[in-house]
């Protein structure tokens, strides 16, 4: 089955700075790539998504880029604001058509004021 | 919109007991999903329906958790007996059948197991 590695797992930015998550992924048949921003206590939350036949989508302050190649997909986030800290997960899904989910375990961002 | 229902949204059992949660997903989401979130993880699969149909269900523990769909709509999830591992968030969380279209989730029902 699909394997998602997300790394760091602690990432800690001062308010302004940029921050970029990574998560490789192991099945190249994988086509769809979501990622989730969880606050805590609460539900997660689509952020930005993005397809396997484009290599980058772009919403605001938040970009995510794609290597299919290497089978990794990263999430960049600037201008980064104190209400920007939460939980984000990756996931990789659409092996086989059914859209099966697989999460990286999450990166806990802290943005400081 | 509504959103996905659960409920209840806290539950503390003690071990050996049984337990058993409730969702609702938006109206037309045929795919629906029931995920386990340990503290400090990602949300691990479950169980995966389309319409009333499993889809896949390779991570449900079957010898203590059971769910199902009958109606293509509402949802169960069971667990019996509840075992101390077990305490977590469970999650459900629908979306149009399909492509990959996005997830949502519902508000979760903290499990404690004790």
């Amino acid at each position: 089955g699909e394997n998602v590695e997300q790394h760091p797992s602690t990432l800690s930015v001062q308010e302004g700075d940029s921050a970029v998550i990574k998560c490789t992924y192991s099945d190249s048949a994988s086509n769809y790539f979501p990622w989730y921003k969880q606050e805590l206590g609460k539900r997660p939350q689509l952020i930005i998504d993005i397809r396997s036949n484009v290599g980058e989508k772009k919403d605001q302050r938040i970009a995510v880029t794609l290597n299919k190649t290497a089978k990794h997909f990263s999430l960049h986030i600037t201008e980064t604001q104190p209400e920007d800290s939460a939980v984000y997960f990756c996931a990789a899904t659409g092996s086989g058509g059914s859209y099966i989910p697989t999460f990286g375990r999450g990166t806990s961002l802290i943005v400081h004021p | 919109e509504a959103g996905v229902a659960q409920s209840p949204r806290y539950k503390i059992i003690e071990k050996r007991q049984s337990v058993a949660f409730w969702c609702n997903p938006i109206s037309g989401h045929a795919t629906l999903y029931w995920y386990q979130q340990i503290l400090g993880q990602g949300p691990k699969l479950l169980i995966q329906f389309q319409n009333n149909g499993v889809v896949d269900d390779s991570q449900l523990p079957k010898d203590r958790f059971s769910a199902e769909r009958l109606k293509g709509v509402d949802s169960t999830l069971k667990i019996q007996p509840a075992k101390l591992e077990d305490s977590a968030v469970y999650l459900c969380a629908s979306r149009l059948a399909g492509g990959p279209y996005e997830q949502y989730f519902g508000p979760g029902t903290r499990l404690t197991v004790t």
